[in-house]
């Protein structure tokens, strides 16, 4: 079955940084990979996704890139502010009928 | 309806009781997913229906966890003889398939085993 590697588990920034997520999938069948964030106490939110024909997409401070070849994805977010943080998982789904979440990264954005 | 709905929102029960967490899927999604979150962990998978059939239950933690979908829509999780380690958020989603489209998770049912 798929496994999803994300990285890294924590991260750490100042307001205005850039932060970057990375995930790494195992099933070449896959072709969907939705980004979500989950705020403490809350449900998980899609906040971008990409899918296999696309190389990049972006919506304003977030953008998502896909290599295909090296099956790795990954969630940039430009000039961060405190209400981003929370807990952001990578997905991969589309090779086997269960969408495979990464472990999470905890972004932490100081003010 | 307009969202994943879930029920109850919080539940605590004593250890040894039976449980049962209801989740009523987006109107016209025929793939529902269950998954366990513990404190500050992961989404683990339980469970999903294509329809009314569960092809695949191999998360289910143990045998004292069934769950089932009547009607295309409405699913239910339940838990036998409840132990702590359960305690947990259980996380519905929903989604038009299961064939990579998009999942919508419902707010979770928080469930204190104590």
């Amino acid at each position: 079955g798929e496994n999803v590697e994300q990285h890294p588990s924590t991260l750490s920034v100042q307001e205005g940084d850039s932060a970057v997520i990375k995930c790494t999938y195992s099933d070449s069948a896959s072709n969907y990979f939705p980004w979500y964030k989950q705020e403490l106490g809350k449900r998980p939110q899609l906040i971008i996704d990409i899918r296999s024909n696309v190389g990049e997409k972006k919506d304003q401070r977030i953008a998502v890139t896909l290599n295909k070849t090296a099956k790795h994805f990954s969630l940039h977010i430009t000039e961060t502010q405190p209400e981003d943080s929370a807990v952001y998982f990578c997905a991969a789904a589309g090779g086997s009928y269960i969408p495979t979440f990464g472990r999470g990264t905890s972004l932490i954005v100081h003010p | 309806g307009a969202g994943v709905s879930q029920s109850p929102s919080n539940k605590v029960t004593e250890k040894g009781k039976d449980v049962e967490l209801r989740c009523d899927p987006i109107s016209g999604h025929t793939a529902l997913y269950w998954y366990r979150q513990s404190l500050g962990q992961g989404l683990e998978f339980l469970i999903y229906f294509q329809g009314n059939s569960a092809p695949d239950k191999s998360g289910l933690p143990s045998d004292r966890f069934s769950a089932e979908r009547t009607g295309g829509s409405v699913s239910t999780l339940t838990i036998q003889r409840t132990q702590q380690e359960d305690s947990a958020v259980y996380l519905c989603a929903s989604s038009v398939s299961y064939l990579g489209n998009t999942i919508y998770f419902g707010e979770g049912s928080w469930l204190t085993v104590v």
